[in-house]
């Protein structure tokens, strides 16, 4: 079956330090890949996506590319912010049917 | 309108009570799911409707029934909760529910259950 695997938390990162949240996954055929964030309180916004191997998908700063080689799709951004603190939850949809499979979430926290 | 919206946002609820949880989409999507998150965790499938008819229903129990009175709403109706049912409920929707997700889910912001 489909499976991802998230990098544990807490990641905790003064302002303006660098990003990476790695994440792994598996699945059969060719997925969609997907990074959702979720503030306090909140439910989950879609962050960026990338539907085949070697895309990147980009938003608001964060950067993750599909690399089909490595089963990867590691979350980066160049300069984190205090706002940027939340849980981001990497997803994986595959193409034959089955709902998304989401991996454990990161907890980011980013102090001044 | 490109928002899944839940109503209410909080909801305080007694094991005896019966409550409903609504949700409301106008994206024309024609698959609307309703997922639990328990604090700290990812959220986890309960049911899923596609094109109004309940296609997944991931061994919910029955104090959980689902309705979709149409292709824009979305109702959990609540019976005799448990506290252990306290949750964050959200519901989300996408364009269909088999094929490719190549757009993703899109999600309301929850409603937080407390069953006391």
């Amino acid at each position: 079956g489909n499976s991802v695997t998230q990098m544990e938390g807490p990641v905790t990162l003064s302002e303006e330090a660098f990003l990476t949240i790695n994440c792994t996954y598996t699945a059969t055929g060719y997925p969609s890949l997907f990074w959702y964030v979720q503030y306090p309180g909140e439910g989950l916004q879609l962050l960026l996506k990338a539907t085949k191997a070697d895309d990147k998908g980009s938003n608001k700063g964060f950067e993750a590319t599909y690399r089909k080689e490595t089963t990867s799709f590691h979350l980066e951004k160049g300069s984190v912010q205090v706002s940027d603190s939340a849980v981001y939850f990497c997803a994986l949809g595959d193409n034959a049917g089955n709902m998304l499979t989401f991996g454990g979430g990161t907890r980011l926290m980013v102090k001044p | 309108d490109t928002e899944v919206t839940q109503t209410p946002k909080h909801l305080v609820m007694g094991m005896t009570n019966k409550k409903s949880l609504k949700c409301e989409q106008h994206m024309g999507h024609r698959a609307m799911y309703w997922y639990k998150q328990k604090a700290k965790k990812p959220p986890e499938l309960m049911f899923v409707y596609s094109y109004e008819k309940l296609s997944i229903n991931e061994s919910v129990p029955s104090r959980f029934s689902p309705e979709c009175p149409n292709s824009s709403l979305l109702n959990l109706h609540l019976h005799a909760l448990q506290p252990e049912d306290s949750a964050l409920y959200l519901c989300a929707s996408s364009t269909y529910a088999l094929g490719p997700p190549a757009h993703g889910y899109t999600f309301g912001s929850g409603t937080r259950l407390t069953v006391v």
